[in-house]
């Protein structure tokens, strides 16, 4: 499985936009970029996934870059309700049998400030 | 609501005392799967299910078992807990499709002493 690389912690301050990047040179042509975040004292939740458009939905914007080596998960105004850790996971549709498996990695610690 | 649901969501207990930990989902998913999260280690899957009477290892078995018998639930078991076995707990389900968000239980934080 492709591996994913995220800043350890990012600071944001509330109703201001937050960037949230991820690399994954190692990408192929079958991974979906999916995104979960994991709120303080709770489980992991999905926030959006793509795989080479750009894709919006309530919760987030997922930008992919044209060479799909990396991705930015847009908060498009930050709350404080929005700090969380995010993972960001590619997931091979060809995988058979047990394809369904998450590899997480340690992901992004969002601060956001009041 | 669609919910995936464990119990108990805290626990201490000793060593070598059996416990099983509840998860139930009310969305008919058949794909369902059991991770423990350690820091500086992420999550690790322990166990999945593809669906009833159908499970199989994942990362992290040693020490755990469980049990498929029904579609919406998925009990994870530690016949003989040890203190390595301290950790936070996360079931997980899922539709047939891998491209399908999973939905996560809230948790369920053991202390083996």
């Amino acid at each position: 499985d492709a591996k994913t690389t995220q800043p350890n912690s990012m600071e944001s301050n509330e109703e201001e936009p937050v960037h949230l990047p991820c690399n994954h040179s190692t990408i192929s042509g079958t991974d979906y970029i999916h995104w979960y975040r994991q709120l303080p004292s709770q489980g992991p939740e999905y926030v959006i996934h793509g795989l080479t458009s750009n894709v919006n939905n309530r919760m987030a914007s997922l930008a992919i870059a044209e060479d799909r080596k990396s991705s930015t998960l847009i908060l498009h105004r930050a709350t404080l309700r929005d700090a969380a850790v995010y993972y960001c996971i590619l997931r091979d549709v060809r995988n058979a049998g047990n394809n369904r498996k998450l590899i997480w990695g340690l992901g992004t610690s969002l601060a956001v400030n009041p | 609501e669609a919910q995936v649901t464990q119990n108990p969501r805290y626990l201490i207990t000793v060593t070598g005392k059996k416990l099983t930990v509840t998860c139930s989902q009310n969305m008919n998913h058949e794909y369902m799967s059991w991770y423990r999260q350690d820091p500086g280690l992420g999550l690790r899957q322990i166990y999945y299910s593809m669906n009833v009477e159908v499970t199989d290892k994942g990362d992290v078995p040693e020490g755990y078992k469980v049990s498929r018998k029904e579609k919406r639930n998925f009990p994870l078991i530690l016949e003989s807990p040890s203190p390595n076995q301290t950790s936070l707990y996360f079931c997980a389900s899922g539709v047939g499709t891998s491209n399908q968000p999973q939905h996560f239980g809230d948790g369920t934080r053991l202390s083996i002493l």
